[in-house]
């Protein structure tokens, strides 16, 4: 397997404009998380997927933020309009749970720059 | 918020000693695991310590939990440089799935 798979791997983008990220989870998975990374921040839970269905968005910081899940094999994140306080490195993790445990496999990221 | 706290936050060895982190988080947990990320990379998984273990082991990594104390370690014995990186403990609540990361250990192995 190829594992997650995410595109881009950067982006840079003005402020105001819509960006949408993309991933792929390993094939079988059956949880897709989205986080995102700032230095100031850390790693941050934004939302998670169980089946295709959001199960926790608690994380996601404000309206201009959605994430779907149309497909086992696709999730987009969402940000409309972006804003600098946006930059950051974001995550795409699967997981496929058995029992308790919950080992979960990440992408590479995707580096975002709002300007 | 961030769970878990990790100590310390930087840690800078020579090749072929032993490194140990700590993590101590707050809440009750189904388990703990313990992730890599390399410089501009993603996070890889290193193990996973159920919270009805003490102790765990894998290759050089061995792993502890004490849940009375709500702190884990993990010990890294005979370092190389390729062990440079940063490690993150990370949570699992009772009843959730997603995983809260603690903020990390930045590892320099010397070679």
């Amino acid at each position: 397997d190829a594992g997650v798979i995410q595109s881009p791997r950067h982006e840079v983008t003005e402020m105001g404009q819509e960006v949408t990220l993309r991933c792929k989870p390993i094939s079988g998975h059956d949880y897709l998380f989205w986080y995102r990374q700032t230095m100031m921040r850390g790693l941050e839970l934004l939302i998670y997927f169980n089946n295709n269905v959001p199960i926790d968005d608690s994380g996601m910081p404000e309206d201009r933020f959605s994430a779907k899940m149309p497909n086992a094999s696709f999730s987009t994140l969402k940000i409309q309009p972006s804003e600098p306080r946006d930059s950051a490195v974001y995550f795409c993790a699967s997981s496929l749970t058995v029992g308790q445990g919950n080992e979960q496999y990440f992408g590479p990221g995707t580096r975002l720059t709002v300007t | 918020s961030q769970q878990g706290e990790e100590d310390p936050q930087a840690l800078s060895i020579q090749e072929g000693e032993n490194a140990t982190m700590n993590c101590s988080y707050k809440t009750s947990i189904n388990n703990l695991q313990w992730y890599r990320q390399n410089s501009g990379r993603g996070l890889v998984h290193l193990i996973l310590i159920r919270s009805n273990e003490r102790e765990k082991h894998s290759g050089r990594l061995r792993v502890t939990l004490d849940t009375s104390k709500k702190s884990s370690s993990l010990l890294i014995t005979a370092s190389r440089a390729a062990d440079t990186a940063s490690y993150f403990c990370a949570t699992v609540d009772t009843g959730r799935r997603a995983l809260t990361f603690g903020s990390g250990t930045r590892l320099q192995v010397q070679p």
